[in-house]
């Protein structure tokens, strides 16, 4: 089995400012790794994942993720920040069987 | 972009009833869904995966003759919470896999058992 730690659960960030979102993950097989966001009132978005090749991934607003197998991590970042970028982060891990395990969310909330 | 729905997106209901959720992909055609309970600052939990035509699987824990999951059509699985009771309040969360893998999601749906 997989699971997910989200290390930290609420961000305050100032907009323009950089912003680190960690997480951990353990699995005993090889798995693949998911950031998704999700804005109030709606479902979930994927906003980058891992599955081979670059361990370096980016999305198309700015974030992008390493993954580090010697860690065991996959955590999120961003160098500048709007307030837009305000949501719930949820990092995920699936071993292939497209089940997906969840780390707790963090809030990321962004003030002018 | 692929869209699921879910409907209704709020409901309450008494305890000992049954609610019925509907999830829907819109504009693909999903053999498969998941389902999904998330509670008030806590993580997704996966409860079960809905295959077209055949019984769904539940996750270790998750009562199937409570949970009962119905995936009719490639654009449609239902979930019905039978006898809800208050411990069954809850954010319920779809998602339906496309044909790449990945997984699109639903608004949710929060049940209110009083």
């Amino acid at each position: 089995a997989q699971s997910v730690t989200q290390l930290d659960s609420q961000v305050p960030v100032f907009e323009e400012a950089p912003v680190e979102l960690r997480c951990n993950y353990s699995s005993s097989v090889s798995v693949y790794l998911f950031w998704y966001v999700q804005y109030p009132n709606q479902g979930l978005q994927l906003l980058l994942k891992y599955l081979s090749g670059s361990t370096l991934v980016e999305s198309i607003n700015g974030f992008e993720a390493e993954f580090n197998k010697s860690q065991t991590s996959f955590h999120l970042r961003k160098p500048s920040v709007h307030i837009s970028d305000t949501a719930e982060y949820f990092c995920a891990v699936s071993a292939g069987d497209y089940k997906l395990s969840f780390g707790a969310g963090t809030t990321v909330t962004v003030r002018a | 972009g692929a869209v699921v729905s879910q409907h209704p997106s709020w409901v309450i209901c008494k305890s000992g009833t049954s609610v019925k959720i509907e999830c829907r992909s819109l504009d693909f055609q999903a053999t498969t869904m998941f389902w999904y309970r998330q509670f008030p600052k806590q993580s997704l939990m996966l409860m079960a995966t809905s295959n077209e035509g055949s019984k769904a699987t539940y996750e270790q824990g998750v009562e199937k003759d409570k949970f009962l999951i119905n995936h009719a059509s490639l654009t449609l699985s239902t979930l019905t919470v039978t006898s809800a009771h208050p411990e069954d309040s809850s954010f319920y969360i779809c998602s339906a896999r496309g044909t790449s893998g990945e997984q699109y999601f639903g608004p949710g749906t929060r049940l209110t058992v009083t």
